[in-house]
């Protein structure tokens, strides 16, 4: 059973856009919540974590979390063709150790 | 920034061989991964060390093992490769402190032919 589920896509959007990446996890215990971002080729980078409910918005990103629902999304407002990548969400659980969902990927189109 | 490399980013090699896959960290993290990616399947966790000479299997440790003699070090060792080996092996590090955030090198493509 999968613990982290994202949607494979591809999310199209056209540049400009806001896109809406979205992440639910099964344990209710999960404290930390992480999104990636995987270019084709390349190692995953890190865009931002958030650890509390609410919003967390950083430049263009912003980091929606709600436990009760057990719901992280990823908005990236002003959409670039740049941002045409695969979205990775990811959560602690316990030991330091992270679960990532399979991953999004978005296509930007002009 | 923190910097996390790898031995090769890419590697063939064929079936029964002995394969080393090194990663090593600058930033004095404690914790270290090995992860491999597949299409469709994600990241799977294979190993992880929380400190020099420690190690924990991931959710799939079979047909790979580990070594950590120095902290900034880890290294992941097919014993026999297998063709079912084929794919990216990913090195990540974390600090106790940095609550939970990995860093990951730039990964090696392997094929086993």
């Amino acid at each position: 059973q999968k613990e982290v589920e994202q949607n494979s896509g591809p999310l199209s959007v056209p540049e400009g856009a806001i896109a809406s990446l979205n992440c639910t996890y099964s344990d209710r215990g999960s404290q930390s919540f992480f999104w990636y971002r995987q270019y084709s080729g390349k190692s995953p980078e890190l865009i931002m974590f958030i650890y509390s409910n609410g919003d967390k918005e950083d430049g263009r990103f912003t980091a929606q979390l709600n436990k009760a629902s057990q719901y992280v999304s990823l908005l990236i407002r002003d959409s670039q063709p740049s941002d045409s990548a695969t979205y990775l969400c990811a959560v602690a659980g316990t030991a330091s150790k992270l679960t990532f969902g399979t991953g999004t990927r978005l296509q930007v189109t002009l | 920034d923190v910097k996390v490399t790898q031995s090769s980013r890419y590697l063939v090699k064929r079936t029964g061989e002995k394969v080393f896959l090194e990663c090593v960290q600058d930033m004095d993290h404690e914790n270290m991964f090995w992860y491999r990616q597949d299409p469709g399947l994600g990241l799977r966790l294979i190993y992880f060390s929380y400190d020099v000479k420690m190690k924990e299997k991931g959710d799939i440790p079979e047909g790979y093992s580990v070594s950590r003699e120095k902290k900034e070090r880890f290294s992941l060792i097919l014993e026999s490769a297998s063709t079912n080996q084929t794919s990216m092996y990913l090195c990540a590090s974390s600090d106790r402190l940095g609550g939970d955030t990995q860093y990951f090198g730039p990964g090696t493509r392997l094929t086993v032919l």
